[in-house]
């Protein structure tokens, strides 16, 4: 398994509250993602990277950013948190393109925005 | 608009019974799907995956059968084991394309 860990793992925060969420991984995968998992939706995309400094919108990226300045790191940021932002979060990595290669994933980041 | 579709939220099997989890997809333009299985409090975990090329693909209990013109696949699971019980995502990607669409999952408990 990539080693991949997620912090924090569990946050509570109130409404227009910057919050941000960590990634790190220690198996020097180029491509690092963060998804949503909310009930009725599944998983979805908000915004990946596929090298430092270089990112891209997902499906779902209003109402967040990320930066990648290390191979290793991905950080997620919710500028003014929402209440339609309560989600568990999770980071994943692959080799190659998500597309045709295998996503490991973290444990997840459960967010609750009151 | 949901282009990867599990319609069965939740599946009862018997242990040592075959599990068969369903998935349907929208997009002519997918290429490659992909099983995920996700216990509490972690993250999913890669199962199984398939080409559109084929139209199976065998990896020890788990089978992924794949339906272009129905535009839907499946994930048999023989025999069934407790260790089963996890909910299954489906996914999807189209060639060139850095997203993979998920479906919404389905719940799977294996009876002992």
């Amino acid at each position: 398994d990539a080693g991949i860990t997620q912090s924090p793992r569990h946050k509570v925060t109130e409404t227009g509250t910057p919050v941000t969420l960590r990634c790190h991984q220690t198996e020097n995968h180029r491509y690092m993602y963060w998804y949503r998992q909310d009930p009725g939706h599944g998983l979805r995309l908000i915004h990946y990277s596929y090298g430092v400094k270089d990112t891209d919108k997902g499906e779902v990226s209003d109402g967040y950013s990320v930066s990648r300045s290390k191979t290793e790191d991905f950080l997620l940021t919710l500028e003014s948190a929402t209440s339609s932002q309560t989600s568990v979060y999770f980071c994943a990595t692959s080799r190659g393109q998500g597309n045709t290669g295998e996503l490991f994933f973290g444990e997840g980041s459960r967010l609750t925005v009151l | 608009d949901q282009q990867v579709k599990q319609n069965s939220p939740s599946l009862s099997v018997q242990e040592g019974r075959i599990s068969i989890l369903n998935c349907d997809y929208t997009n002519s333009m997918f290429d490659y799907f992909l099983w995920y299985k996700k216990y509490p409090a972690e993250g999913p975990t890669f199962l199984i995956s398939i080409s559109s090329i084929k139209d199976k693909n065998e990896d020890g209990r788990f089978t992924v059968f794949l339906n272009k013109s129905a535009k839907h696949l499946s994930l048999h699971i023989v025999p069934s084991q407790p260790g089963d019980s996890a909910v299954y995502f489906c996914a999807a990607s189209a060639a060139g394309a850095n997203n993979l669409f998920f479906g919404t999952g389905t719940r799977l408990t294996v009876i002992p």
